[in-house]
């Protein structure tokens, strides 16, 4: 699992504030990206996905962007709360004409989200 | 809302000892998933199932590690002998596994294994 990553291992914003996690895939053959969500003793819990073929989509309070000419995705939390600390991680699957398995994730090492009151 | 079982929550055992971990998916999840987690670390898949069949265990160290997925529904992943390095939150996770889907995957909660 080496060809997603993070610039940022960890990130505090105060509460309110937007956050923007950013990850960067170095696979072009990727066609699907999904952001998970994981607090300290849990598993992994979906937030939002995205397919190679857009470049947005918004959940509640989340946008995921996909921009493809550079590789990155990012993740944006409007008005971060501070249930929202976790541990964010990005994953991509690799389209099945190039060697992936269907539904087979790669994820990236993840960013710690800091929440300050 | 329907979840991912998975039991033991937590397991201790002394290296060369065998363990095993259960999961039961969420109902009609075709696909299954078992992922190797070390802390601070992103998970890492080991076996993938369809139904009751292997997709893919590129990444399982088979001279330790078994999976199975009999019935196609509940799954037992099963390390003998355990190793200090398998120390490791072990996941589950199901899907429907069809692109028009997506390829959501739904977690349990994990075991957490520490071999002393």
């Amino acid at each position: 699992g080496e060809s997603v990553g993070l610039h940022l291992p960890t990130l505090s914003v105060q509460e309110g504030d937007n956050s923007i996690i950013n990850c960067a895939y170095s696979n072009s053959a990727s066609d699907y990206f999904i952001w998970y969500k994981q607090e300290s003793g849990k598993g992994p819990q979906f937030i939002i996905d995205i397919r190679s073929n857009m470049d947005k989509r918004q959940g509640q309070r989340v946008t995921v962007l996909l921009n493809k000419t550079v590789k990155h995705l990012s993740l944006q939390i409007a008005a971060t709360q501070p249930g929202d600390s976790a541990v964010y991680f990005c994953a991509e699957n690799l389209n099945m004409n190039y060697g992936g398995s269907q539904g087979n994730l790669i994820f990236g090492k993840g960013t710690k989200l800091s929440v300050k009151p | 809302e329907a979840e991912v079982a998975q039991s033991p929550r937590y397991k201790i055992t002394e290296k060369s000892q065998a363990v095993a971990f259960w999961c039961d998916p969420i109902s009609g999840h075709a696909t299954l998933y078992w992922y190797r987690q070390i802390l601070g670390q992103g998970p890492e898949l080991l076996v993938q199932f369809q139904d009751e069949s292997v997709v893919d265990d590129s990444q399982l160290p088979k001279d330790r590690f078994s999976a199975e997925r009999l019935k196609g529904v509940d799954s037992t992943l099963k390390i003998q002998p355990a190793e200090l390095g398998d120390s490791a939150m072990y996941l589950c996770a199901s899907g429907l596994g069809f692109f028009s889907e997506g390829y959501e995957q739904y977690f349990g909660p994990g075991t957490r294994l520490t071999v002393t």
